[in-house]
């Protein structure tokens, strides 16, 4: 079965500092995909990224950057210079290759303060 | 373009009645998926819609039910509504389904009390 743990419950950063949000999966899948999504206080979940099994090059975004690393299973997001802005619940997912059955993580609460 | 509608937004219902909520998918989007978040369960998938055929469903019991219109438009049912069925019920689309996930686009829910 697969699983997505995101060990960090809340976390809690001063505007401008560098955050990283933890995510270790589990799947038997040898093809697979893996997500972030944002989820501010309006509901809907925003989509960051998504990353195949086969591509474990690192990715940057603007601020934002994600380290994928096989051999531990981990698809890590980091926030360089956070902003308030970037408050939000943060979800790291996966899904098997076919279909749109994400399998998610807890969350991750980010609190940015000024 | 406009994204993902969900309606009615903010609902109450008690304790053995059903509810239907609706997701109009982003224009073109032939995929609809469903679902539930809860603080205790998280976000957990219900189930997913293509051409109007469920493809795959999630480990909820059968009062919960849905379809998907010719428009592509979807609705999800719940019948005998219990306590923990209180929750945001989130819809999803996208243009494909069944092959490589692509990205998904979110409503901002349908948040259901139970009473």
């Amino acid at each position: 079965a697969q699983k997505v743990t995101q060990a960090q419950t809340e976390i809690s950063v001063v505007e401008k500092e560098d955050v990283t949000l933890d995510c270790v999966y589990e799947t038997r899948d040898t093809t697979y995909y893996l997500f972030w999504y944002k989820q501010p206080p309006s509901g809907e979940l925003v989509f960051l990224i998504r990353r195949n099994s086969f591509d474990e090059q690192n990715e940057i975004s603007g601020r934002y950057s994600w380290n994928f690393q096989k051999s531990t299973s981990s698809f890590n997001f980091t926030i360089t210079a956070s902003q308030v802005v970037d408050s939000a619940v943060y979800f790291c997912a996966l899904t098997e290759a076919r279909g749109n059955k994400l399998v998610f993580g807890a969350g991750t609460i980010l609190r940015v303060k000024s | 373009k406009a994204g993902v509608t969900q309606t009615p937004r903010y609902l109450i219902k008690t304790r053995g009645q059903q509810v239907t909520l609706s997701c109009s998918p982003i224009s073109g989007h032939r995929s609809v998926s469903w679902y539930q978040q809860t603080p205790g369960q998280g976000l957990q998938f219900l189930f997913e819609y293509f051409s109007e055929t469920q493809r795959n469903k999630g480990n909820f019991p059968g009062r919960f039910s849905g379809r998907q219109f010719s428009n592509s438009r979807s609705e999800m049912n719940v019948s005998t509504l219990e306590l923990g069925d209180s929750a945001l019920y989130l819809c999803a689309s996208s243009f494909i389904a069944g092959g490589p996930t692509g990205e998904l686009f979110f409503g901002e829910g349908s948040r259901l009390t139970v009473l």
